[in-house]
């Protein structure tokens, strides 16, 4: 069955730092990938989207990668900052969203 | 836009009784979906239309779980009896999808329902 892996365990990065967030796939061949960040109490929140034929997308300080032969996307956030902690949702999209369970993500100042 | 709205925003029930959650979603989107979040499963598809006709239900869990869409702008999904195990978070999302490009859904804030 299709299954989607993030890191279940809470990542902390010190303020300033480059936080990198991971979420493989298997039994799946999506024609996109996307992250989204979600607060607590509110639903999650559309960031970037990937798709299957393109390596890497950039948005200010964020930064993804898709590797389909590795089954692996890689989030950055650069410089990241306080604002920056929630859960960070990975989702493999063809004609619907599966998703991930989330990283959470703390920026420590 | 005001984005998707979903009420109500809590709702606590007892068991057996019937529940019905609300959504609009965003004027323009033709895709809708209802997810559910718990911790143990995180966000799960239940069902999905597309301009309103429901195109996947495979994740609604049994028969108690029906969900409607009776015009562009208004859909409900109902729990019929309520179990204490349906105690969860309801999501709604829509999405507009242009020719073969498909562009991130748009959640509401969801509904947190309790059954007791």
């Amino acid at each position: 069955s299709q299954k989607i892996e993030q890191n279940s365990e809470a990542l902390n990065i010190q303020e300033g730092k480059t936080a990198t967030l991971t979420c493989n796939y298997t039994n799946y061949s999506p024609a996109y990938l996307q992250w989204y960040r979600q607060d607590p109490g509110r639903g999650p929140v559309f960031l970037l989207l990937i798709r299957e034929n393109e390596k890497e997308k950039r948005k200010e300080r964020l930064k993804v990668t898709f590797d389909t032969t590795l089954k692996q996307s890689l989030f950055h956030i650069t410089a990241s900052q306080p604002a920056d902690s929630a859960t960070y949702l990975c989702a493999l999209s063809d004609d619907k969203i599966i998703f991930g369970k989330g990283t959470r993500l703390h920026i420590l100042p | 836009d005001a984005g998707v709205i979903q009420s109500p925003r809590h709702e606590v029930t007892e068991m057996g009784q019937e529940v019905t959650l609300r959504c609009k979603p965003i004027s323009g989107h033709d895709y809708l979906f209802w997810y559910r979040q718990t911790m143990m499963r995180g966000l799960e598809l239940l069902i999905y239309f597309n301009n309103n006709v429901p195109i996947d239900d495979s994740g609604m869990p049994e028969d108690r779980f029906s969900a409607k869409m009776p015009n562009a702008s208004f859909s409900t999904l109902k729990i019929q009896p309520s179990e204490p195990r349906d105690s969860a978070v309801y999501f709604c999302a829509s999405s507009f999808a242009r020719g073969s490009s498909y562009y991130g859904y748009t959640f509401g804030s969801g509904t947190r329902l309790t059954v007791v």
